[in-house]
């Protein structure tokens, strides 16, 4: 496509659920980032993709946050048992993985855990 | 620790006015700057981006100016229009050249303009 997918672009889950976050990142793009944005907070780093391994994992915020990618396309964002607290709005990004390439952001996926 | 942050968090200008968003930044061996805009219910649209090289540089109406000496960067929107209402952020990417990605951004300045 045109630009980064993400979906769904809304789910609601109830505590305790496991939850899977899709991106289909431009054709192309090699690098494939996950951010999460929380109500009135700037955006925070979780995992970086550079083709299907991840060299960057600091971000994720506790063993319950798992991200794979195949293909050196898709990705997918996996939360496992959900609590509250990661209620937010799930970017992704990719880029030509270049020297100075910008990220190009899809529109998020907002979670609501209930 | 290392941050990224704005002066104001608020903007409201006139249409037609130019506009300033301004951001500092505390790790002074960031080499990579870039600013994004994002609209409600979207994600960040890259706007511009500057290399600690440069201290300026232009695209459509837009500016951005890198004040190294004191760890400063700003956002000049020329002739604002009401379509330049939005969140604008930040960032920074380290230096090392392996994760260009790994941005660290500031909370954002809500910019909004009246016609």
């Amino acid at each position: 496509g045109a630009g980064v997918s993400q979906s769904p672009s809304n789910k609601v889950t109830e505590k305790g659920k496991d939850v899977e976050l899709r991106c289909d990142p431009i054709s192309g793009h090699t690098a494939l980032y996950w951010y999460r944005q929380s109500l009135g907070q700037g955006l925070e780093f979780l995992i970086y993709f550079q083709g299907n391994s991840a060299p960057d994992k600091s971000g994720l915020p506790s063993d319950r946050f798992s991200a794979e990618r195949t293909g050196g396309s898709v990705s997918t964002l996996t939360i496992q048992r959900t609590q509250q607290e990661d209620s937010a709005v799930y970017l992704c990004a990719s880029s030509s993985g270049g020297y100075n390439s910008p990220l190009h952001f899809g529109n998020g996926t907002r979670l609501t855990v209930t | 620790g290392e941050s990224v942050g704005l002066h104001l968090p608020t903007l409201s200008v006139q249409e037609g006015d130019n506009s300033i968003i301004n951001c500092a930044y505390s790790n002074s061996a960031s080499d990579y700057f870039i600013w994004y805009k994002q609209e409600s219910g979207k994600g960040p649209q890259f706007i511009i981006d500057i290399r600690s090289n440069m201290d300026k540089r232009q695209g459509q109406r837009v500016t951005v100016l890198l004040n190294k000496t004191v760890k400063h960067l700003s956002l000049q929107i020329a002739a604002t229009q009401p379509g330049d209402s939005a969140v604008y952020f930040c960032a920074e990417t380290p230096p090392g050249g392996t994760s260009y990605g790994k941005l660290t951004f500031g909370q954002g300045t809500i910019l909004t303009v009246h016609p």
